[in-house]
Formats: C-alpha cells, sequence, structure tokens
C-alpha cells in the first residue's frame, strides 16, 4: 500500500511567482487536506478536499487555491507569492468516514525569496 | 488566538522513565484530541487518540489522558525509549462543527541514553 506522497520536495520561488504544489492519496482514502507549517509553528490547517470540492477553510486568503482529481490526487496552488508563505506544505488524506485519523506526506519545502 | 497550547518547547527523560508531554485548549467546542510524532523529513504520524466521552485512552507504552473540566489533556510514554524521540504535536477538532483539526506548536522530546 503507498502511503501519501507529494511532489517537488523542495522549490525555491521569489515574490509575486504562483506556484503548484502537488500530492497523491493513500490509496482508498477520498479527503485531502492541506496544511501550512511555519518553522517552529504546528500544521496549520488551510482547506480540505472531499469528492472534488472544497470542504472546509481555514483562515487562508482566496490566492491559497485547490483542486482535487478524480482519483483523490490534489494540487495546491499559491498565487502572488509573498516572503511570508516560506514554510512546509503538508498533504494529508484520510479514508471514508474517518475524517480525524489523517496520514500526512512527507511535505514540500517552499522558499520564497 | 492559540486554541491549542503546547507550553513547553521542548523535553529532555531519561530512556526507561516516563515522558509526559501536555497540552491545553480553549475551545469547548471540541470534542476529539489527537496525538502525532513527527520526525527530521517526514510527515506527522498519527499517534493516538481521545474522544471527549472518554478520559483515558491506552495503547500499548501510549496513554492520552484528558481533563475536560480543566481542557487539558496529557500523553504519557513509559518507558521512554530513543526512538521516541520527535516532535510531538497535540491537536483537536470539533467532530460535531466541522473537521478542521487545530495543531498545537510542538512538544520537542529528547530521550537521553
Amino acid at each position: 500500500e503507498t502511503g501519501v506522497t507529494q511532489s517537488p520536495t523542495h522549490l525555491i520561488k521569489t515574490r509575486g511567482q504562483q506556484v503548484t504544489l502537488r500530492c497523491s492519496s493513500q490509496s482508498g482514502h477520498n479527503t485531502v487536506s492541506w496544511y501550512q507549517q511555519a518553522l517552529g509553528q504546528g500544521p496549520q490547517f488551510i482547506f480540505q478536499y472531499y469528492r472534488e470540492e472544497e470542504n472546509g477553510r481555514g483562515n487562508f486568503p482566496p490566492r491559497f487555491s485547490g483542486l482535487q482529481f478524480p482519483n483523490y490526487s490534489s494540487e495546491l496552488n499559491v498565487n502572488a507569492l509573498e516572503l511570508d508563505d516560506s514554510a512546509l506544505y503538508l498533504c494529508a488524506s484520510s479514508p471514508p468516514l474517518t475524517y480525524n485519523e489523517q496520514f500526512f506526506g512527507p511535505g514540500t519545502r517552499l522558499t520564497v525569496l | 488566538d492559540q486554541q491549542v497550547k503546547q507550553n513547553s518547547p521542548s523535553l529532555s527523560v531519561q530512556e526507561g522513565r516516563i515522558s509526559i508531554l501536555n497540552c491545553d485548549y480553549t475551545n469547548s467546542m471540541f470534542d476529539y484530541f489527537l496525538w502525532y510524532k513527527k520526525y527530521p523529513a517526514e510527515g506527522p504520524t498519527f499517534l493516538i487518540s481521545i474522544s471527549s466521552i472518554k478520559d483515558k485512552n491506552e495503547d500499548g507504552r501510549f496513554t492520552v489522558f484528558l481533563n475536560k473540566s480543566a481542557k487539558h489533556l496529557s500523553l504519557h510514554i513509559v518507558p521512554s525509549q530513543p526512538g521516541d524521540s520527535a516532535v510531538y504535536f497535540c491537536a483537536a477538532s470539533a467532530m460535531n462543527r466541522d473537521d478542521k483539526i487545530i495543531f498545537g506548536k510542538g512538544t520537542r522530546l529528547h530521550i537521553l541514553p
């Protein structure tokens, strides 16, 4: 059974650019959540996707957007990057009807210069 | 406003002794609590959880205690082993409201030989 995978592992962008991060959920999992973990902080909930629709959103501006595909994989898009967007971005998937036991990927480290 | 607080950034414990990690929360709507463990360069992994209808949940060396009146929970690891050295995140959600999981900032546990 393949776990949650994320790509790329690391990414460097400059302020104002746009970035797309990708996540493949664990087999059989239909819900994907995205988190931002800044240095020294815990993961902060960005949004969750269930059956290709956004199903809950944290306190993040609209320039953070996402998609979920029919195979349950997901993308996180961030437009107009700011220096404070530098963080580890974590994707987590969960199986049907098990909302709180989420399985995390290794994350994508984004650096904005 | 931090709804889940882990006030100890780090903790050092002798191998074989008990490790006690503490967590406080402010939102009385939280009814499900989780602990995650994170190694460097890996995503958090689910460790143990507890529903608000219980005050204790045990899984091998790991026990979580919940004191609802004090809005406090703790994770006990007995006996502590070298592989337990990691960052531990306390997290909470309000299952009857939404599935959003709120994480604390984490406590880094060092197991000393």
